[in-house]
């Protein structure tokens, strides 16, 4: 089992639809988890932290299920400038554990 | 938070010859790591790159083959010997930044992108 798993999508979505991405992660011990968002052929770049509580940061909601040893990132009201694959990104505890990334396409 | 440059952005290089790659920080940094990211795939972590003393690799990676240097806190460099076309990829440079607010952050540079023929 991969340590980080993505639905690798793509994910086609019209602008103004609301899409969600799951991820899930294997070690309990994970302390901090991340999304980035990756451009084509650009570096990732971090899109938000996710904390137990859940954050939301604008159109961007993140939430974690250390139960479940689950992520999510919500995106709503999606715009044509969100089209990138978005990473899930586990900290264990000495190095960063990236998932394989899930593409999103927004059309108009 | 920090300003990364690498050097150079994009080479093409022939098999068996090797390539330096220079990252840059515009502050003073703790941690600096090394990823390559292979077409299609995602980020793997090559190393940490230590100042002052040897840098930590990952299963997999050899100092033989990607021999890293960490002269002070804002400059790292990390070759690829003897390179051979599985080496293609984009390198990437990172930084960690500490927040007393928040969480331990890592920031990418831009990276290179190699092709080896």
């Amino acid at each position: 089992r991969k340590e980080v798993e993505q639905d690798p999508g793509p994910f086609n979505v019209p602008e103004g639809a609301t899409v969600a991405f799951n991820c899930t992660y294997s070690n309990s011990a994970s302390q901090s988890f991340f999304w980035y968002r990756q451009d084509c052929r650009k570096e990732p770049k971090l899109l938000m932290s996710v904390y137990s509580s859940g954050n939301e940061d604008g159109r961007f909601t993140a939430q974690l299920n250390r139960a479940s040893q689950y992520i999510s990132l919500l995106i709503r009201d999606s715009k044509l400038s969100d089209s990138a694959t978005y990473l899930c990104v586990v900290d264990n505890t000495d190095k960063l554990i990236f998932g394989t990334g899930t593409r999103l396409q927004v059309f108009p | 938070s920090a300003v990364i440059s690498q050097k150079p952005s994009r080479d093409i290089c022939q098999r068996g010859t090797s390539l330096t790659i220079q990252c840059q920080v515009d502050s003073q940094v703790t941690m600096m790591f090394w990823y390559r990211q292979q077409p299609g795939q995602s980020l793997t972590l090559i190393a940490t790159a230590n100042q002052g003393s040897e840098a930590t690799y990952e299963s997999g990676f050899v100092i033989d083959k990607f021999p890293i240097s960490r002269p002070n806190l804002t400059f790292s460099t990390l070759t690829v010997s003897n390179m051979s076309p599985e080496d293609s990829s984009i390198y990437l440079c990172s930084v960690e930044e500490w927040s007393e607010s928040s969480t331990d952050t890592q920031y990418f540079g831009p990276g290179t992108r190699l092709t080896v023929l």
